[in-house]
């Protein structure tokens, strides 16, 4: 199916654990990026790409790794998960004029 | 740098009454501009974007926005309300290169009384 996926949908960890949120596109869209929403913050950026292997950071990158090696994949990692990372998680793509957005991975860490 | 603030984090309206969802915005650059509506357990869907084309923009569901350069302003209305118009809107800017990231407001939670 066309348009852009994410998983899990739904995730709980644990502190300390790694875990990875998955995105993957069908467009070929250059631009991807990951957002975190929380409640009375609205989105923030966390990492866009601009290209396969170009990545930079967002407003909120610390605690978050991610990677591009292939144009329809951009997973987002969390190399040691906190509390204060429970948010819902939305990937996104860009044309020249809009962005397209997964339907978001709920993410609790306990 | 760009910036976007939503006056106004919940706003309630009746049933059939004027939506008004006031977004101002800050762009170093001429800006594109989006507004994105969220449902219950959602992702984002756009309702309309300003591309630097018409200043009046129309979108899906009745709604429109009017880009106003002089006010920094993009509010987005609704002539008359509908239950199913309650929802979590955001407000967003970009650069007008087509490749910068969306940077968005914090969000208006729209109630809609019956």
């Amino acid at each position: 199916d066309a348009g852009i996926t994410q998983s899990p949908r739904y995730k709980i960890t644990e502190t300390g654990r790694q875990v990875t949120l998955m995105c993957h596109q069908t467009w070929s869209h250059s631009y991807m990026f990951w957002y975190r929403q929380d409640l009375g913050h609205g989105l923030r950026l966390i990492y866009y790409s601009a290209a396969a292997d170009i990545t930079d950071k967002g407003e909120v990158p610390d605690g978050y790794v991610v990677s591009r090696s292939k144009t329809e994949n951009f997973p987002l990692t969390l190399e040691s998960a906190t509390r204060s990372q429970t948010s819902v998680y939305f990937c996104a793509s860009k044309n020249t004029r809009e962005a397209f957005f997964g339907q978001g991975t709920r993410l609790t860490v306990v | 740098a760009q910036s976007v603030t939503q006056l106004g984090s919940h706003v309630s309206v009746s049933e059939g009454a004027l939506v008004l969802l006031r977004c101002n915005y800050s762009s170093s650059v001429p800006p594109y501009l989006f507004w994105y509506v969220q449902y219950p357990n959602q992702g984002l869907q756009l309702l309309l974007k300003y591309t630097s084309a018409a200043t009046l923009v129309k979108g899906i569901n009745g709604f429109e926005a009017e880009f106003k350069k002089s006010e920094t302003s993009f509010h987005l209305t609704k002539p008359s309300a509908h239950m199913s118009d309650a929802a979590e809107y955001f407000c967003a800017v970009s650069g007008n290169s087509g490749n910068t990231p969306l940077v968005f407001g914090k969000g208006t939670r729209l109630s809609v009384i019956a």
